[in-house]
């Protein structure tokens, strides 16, 4: 497998459960993220990771819990979600900057899972 | 905190030009982006230019930066229903790993 892979593709929770989130990148990365997509909003980042370690938590609630075991891997786990927290949760990797290289930025991004909270 | 701003909605005949606009208010952007996402798929990155330069031309695609009005397009020539897709706007400032910000994204419908 190449690129970044995310399951599942669609949850449908009830707001009592707890649930997880996965991805996976096969780039060789070291920079991970989470970003959240609501209709008609500015993609939201919620949280990066940079060599396993988080950088990044924009104000998130602590009802989103995520969780970087490696650097090929990122889990967002869920509890006691709210109906508003329904929208498509996407990962994405990056290079990190490495000496004397330049570094685009580009985000390497998955398809996403679409989340529904009942 | 850092604001990327584009309509929401842009639509156009096939084979007219498509322009998608932006602005930003973070002074210390450094790279500037657009990405495309095509339904049911993730961003997938389109081109970028850094804040040094002005203009940048790729195939059918034009970028244009306004650094002073903090204003950036995208030009689209000869529009595709291809290139019907969602279309984000995004800056970073320099660093090792980026903390990107995006816009709404501009969904752009091709007319046939």
């Amino acid at each position: 497998e190449t690129g970044v892979t995310q399951t599942p593709r669609h949850l449908v929770m009830g707001m009592t459960n707890k649930k997880s989130l996965k991805c996976e990148q096969h780039l060789g990365h070291n920079a991970m993220y989470w970003y959240k997509q609501s209709a008609k909003k500015p993609l939201e980042l919620m949280f990066v990771y940079n060599f396993k370690e988080q950088t990044e938590n924009n104000s998130v609630p602590s009802r989103f819990s995520p969780e970087c075991p490696n650097s090929s891997h990122l889990f967002l786990h869920l509890h006691t979600l709210q109906p508003e927290d329904s929208a498509l949760y996407l990962c994405a990797s990056s290079p990190s900057r490495t000496s004397g290289g330049r570094v685009t930025g580009e985000l390497f991004f998955g398809e996403g899972s679409r989340l529904t909270v009942l | 905190g850092e604001d990327v701003e584009q309509s929401l909605f842009l639509s156009v005949r096939e084979g007219d030009s498509s322009v998608i606009n932006c602005t930003y208010t973070d002074s210390s952007s450094t790279y500037l982006y657009w990405y495309k996402q095509e339904p049911g798929a993730g961003l997938q990155l389109l081109t970028y230019i850094f804040s040094n330069m002005d203009m940048k031309q790729d195939q059918r695609l034009t970028v244009l930066l306004n650094k002073k009005d903090k204003h950036l397009s995208l030009r689209i020539a000869d529009t595709q229903t291809g290139d019907s897709a969602i279309y984000f706007c995004a800056e970073a400032p320099s660093g090792g790993y980026q903390k990107v910000t995006f816009g709404t994204g501009t969904k752009l419908q091709v007319i046939p």
